[in-house]
């Protein structure tokens, strides 16, 4: 059964700091997504990663694929407070699965 | 239509009552998949389709579960004999074709008394 992890769960940073959020998934698969949810909305579509080695970026906001290691990174690049939602990966094998998600909160 | 759409937005029904939800996907999508969100978690998925044809359906909890696009085009996730463990936020998404980026409905809030 494929199983998708996120960490960390929880992430609180300070505006300006960067930081990487990991999608970690348990088989093979060459489609793996990201998207932002606030609270109280629905998600939206960040990126979609279909290749190894895959590298997309949109503002602040670098996603990248890695199929060997069956791992995806976020990497938020001087954090602004607008940046605060939760961020899901989700992984496409036949079914979508999401992960638990990422609470990140940018303070101050 | 400018986005997917879901309706009712909230729906609160006893228990043992048979609720339909109704997605309207972005027009033109072929796909068309259906997702169960807890609070505080992320989305679980329960089927979708290609067209009119339902591809996977292995995510649907139990056959109190089911859905329909008979039409290829408007959805629906039919829930019999609802229970309380069914109260949910259920979602909606479509996509030009599978595989691509995934665009999602805001949701019906189910809510079993």
């Amino acid at each position: 059964e494929l199983k998708v992890e996120q960490n960390p769960l929880f992430l609180s940073m300070q505006e300006g700091k960067n930081y990487t959020i990991y999608c970690n998934y348990s088989t093979t698969s060459d489609r793996l997504y990201w998207y932002r949810q606030d609270p109280g909305k629905s998600l939206e579509s960040l990126f979609v990663l279909l290749s190894n080695g895959a590298v997309k970026q949109e503002g602040r906001l670098m996603a990248s694929l890695d199929t060997k290691a069956r791992l995806s990174t976020l990497h938020i690049t001087a954090a602004v407070h607008d940046l605060s939602a939760t961020y899901f990966c989700a992984v496409d094998n036949n079914d979508m699965r999401f992960g638990a998600g990422t609470r990140l909160t940018v303070k101050p | 239509g400018a986005g997917v759409s879901q309706s009712p937005r909230y729906k609160v029904t006893k228990r043992g009552q048979d609720v339909a939800l109704r997605c309207d996907p972005i027009s033109g999508h072929v796909s068309l998949y259906w997702y169960r969100q807890a609070l505080g978690q992320g989305p679980e998925f329960l089927t979708y389709f290609n067209y009119e044809a339902q591809q996977d359906k292995s995510g649907l909890p139990n056959d109190r579960f089911s859905a329909e696009r008979p039409e290829g085009s408007i959805s629906t996730l039919t829930i019999q004999r609802t229970e309380q463990r069914d109260s949910a936020m259920y979602r909606c998404a479509s996509s030009v074709d599978r595989g691509e980026t995934q665009y999602f409905g805001p949701g019906t809030r189910l809510l079993v008394l």
